[in-house]
């Protein structure tokens, strides 16, 4: 089993859809989560961690459920530019050390 | 802004040559990592670093190895570079409990 799993898509939303991604992780005693953003041939760029309490900016909302350790985003009022990979990160000690790992990505893309 | 710079956009090398990786990043990051991405397999971890002259194999170690001598440096090292290699190669560091910042990846070809 992976470490990190995401559903692959393709998600094929239209303009001011709202749609979610999930990740779940099997790692009970990771510490730490966060999703990226990957345009097509470009580096992931953090687009924002993902706190206990659940984070919020702007359009964007992401919740973490330890319980059923699954990490989730939530795109509102999708734009044309939301189109691209989301990957989900998990950072957590593996024999005393901080690992990240990543899934593979969900691909989004947002259509007029 | 965080910078995390890497040597080159693209390479490409021959069978068997030793190939360096280097990355730079310049905010005093303890953790640096480097992955390489492949269509469908996504980023997977070659090697971490967690401080200066410390490293940890990821989950796809074999046939690398890293070098991290000063804190904002950590360089990943092809021994005998093969096809099977060629790839996206990206290097991120962090804060210990902080998300990565990735450098703009190197585009590695092996022939």
């Amino acid at each position: 089993r992976k470490e990190v799993e995401q559903d692959p898509g393709p998600f094929n939303v239209p303009e001011g859809a709202t749609v979610a991604f999930n990740c779940t992780y099997s790692n009970s005693a990771s510490q730490s989560f966060f999703w990226y953003r990957q345009d097509c041939r470009k580096e992931p760029k953090l687009l924002m961690s993902v706190y206990s309490s659940g984070n919020e900016d702007g359009r964007f909302t992401a919740q973490l459920n330890r319980a059923s350790q699954y990490i989730s985003l939530l795109i509102r009022d999708s734009k044309l530019s939301d189109s691209a990979t989301y990957l989900c990160a998990v950072k957590g000690f593996s024999g005393g050390y901080n690992k990240l790992i990543f899934g593979a990505g969900t691909r989004l893309a947002v259509h007029p | 802004d965080v910078k995390v710079t890497q040597s080159s956009r693209y390479l490409v090398k021959r069978t068997g040559e030793k190939v360096f990786l280097e990355c730079v990043q310049d905010m005093d990051h303890e953790n640096m990592f480097w992955y390489r991405q492949d269509p469908g397999l996504g980023l997977r971890l070659i090697y971490f670093s967690y401080d200066v002259k410390m490293k940890e194999k990821g989950d796809i170690p074999e046939g690398y190895s890293v070098s991290r001598e000063k804190k904002e440096r950590f360089s990943l090292i092809l021994e005998s570079a093969s096809t099977n290699q060629t790839s996206m190669y990206l290097c991120a560091s962090s804060f210990p409990a902080d998300g990565a910042f990735f450098g703009q990846g190197t585009r590695l070809t092996v022939v």
